[in-house]
């Protein structure tokens, strides 16, 4: 069974609108972490942000939050106001068992900034 | 503070040679990953050494790939013999502990050939 599925290949967006990336996830373990990442057409792995499985709040970092819903298994990113500079593959991940397990990505949406 | 750091940036080789991909990663940082990202299969952990010691080598597709981590500031992949099947971005990432954010480095662009 896939671990992180990200059911959106590809999206696009208005320039200094809000997207949202969906991203559902598949553990039995309690304590894990998700996270997010940003692919440019360079090819670095970015990372964006990371919400803690018993984390209460959900997490922001500037411009991107993370919409944390647990009975759902879901983590999705929400990007606001976007920018041109936003265009790249996102991906999400899990890290599960507290660190025994090494992250298992996602298999990436392709978002573009549309001027 | 320099990132993780990995060499060579590229490299082409011919079907049957031997390759070696080196990473440095970030001082302090605990856990170290390799992964490949292909195209057909994205990104896929190749191996996961924690403390040196590698926890998961599940990745490790078959008995060419070996990995090592001879001590916390390095860390080889080899393949040996290399196959046009091997072709793909190999990234390095490390992490501080077991439950914080890993760092890429800018990983190795394989062309075999």
């Amino acid at each position: 069974a896939q671990k992180i599925t990200q059911t959106q290949p590809g999206m696009f967006v208005q320039e200094k609108e809000a997207v949202t990336l969906d991203c559902t996830y598949d553990t039995s373990d309690p304590s894990y972490g998700l996270f997010w990442y940003k692919q440019p057409s360079s090819g670095e792995m970015i990372f964006l942000i990371y919400q803690g499985s018993y984390d209460q709040q959900n997490a922001t970092e500037g411009r991107y939050s993370l919409n944390f819903q647990k009975a759902r298994k879901s983590a999705n990113l929400v990007i606001s106001a976007s920018q041109l500079g936003d265009s790249a593959m996102y991906f999400c991940a899990m890290r599960e068992g507290a660190g025994r397990r090494a992250l298992t990505f996602g298999s990436g949406t392709r978002l573009q900034v549309q001027p | 503070d320099a990132g993780v750091i990995q060499s060579p940036r590229h490299e082409v080789t011919e079907m049957g040679q031997e390759v070696t991909l080196r990473c440095k990663p970030i001082s302090g940082h605990n856990s170290l990953f390799w992964y490949r990202q292909t195209m057909m299969r994205g990104l896929e952990l190749l191996i996961y050494f924690n403390n040196n010691v590698p926890i998961d080598d599940s990745g490790m597709p078959e008995d060419r790939f070996s990995a090592k981590m001879p001590n916390a500031s390095f860390s080889t992949l080899k393949i040996q013999p290399s196959e046009p099947r091997d072709s793909a971005v190999y990234f390095c990432a490390s992490s501080r502990t077991a439950n914080t954010e890993a760092f890429f480095g800018q990983g190795t662009r394989l062309t075999v050939v």
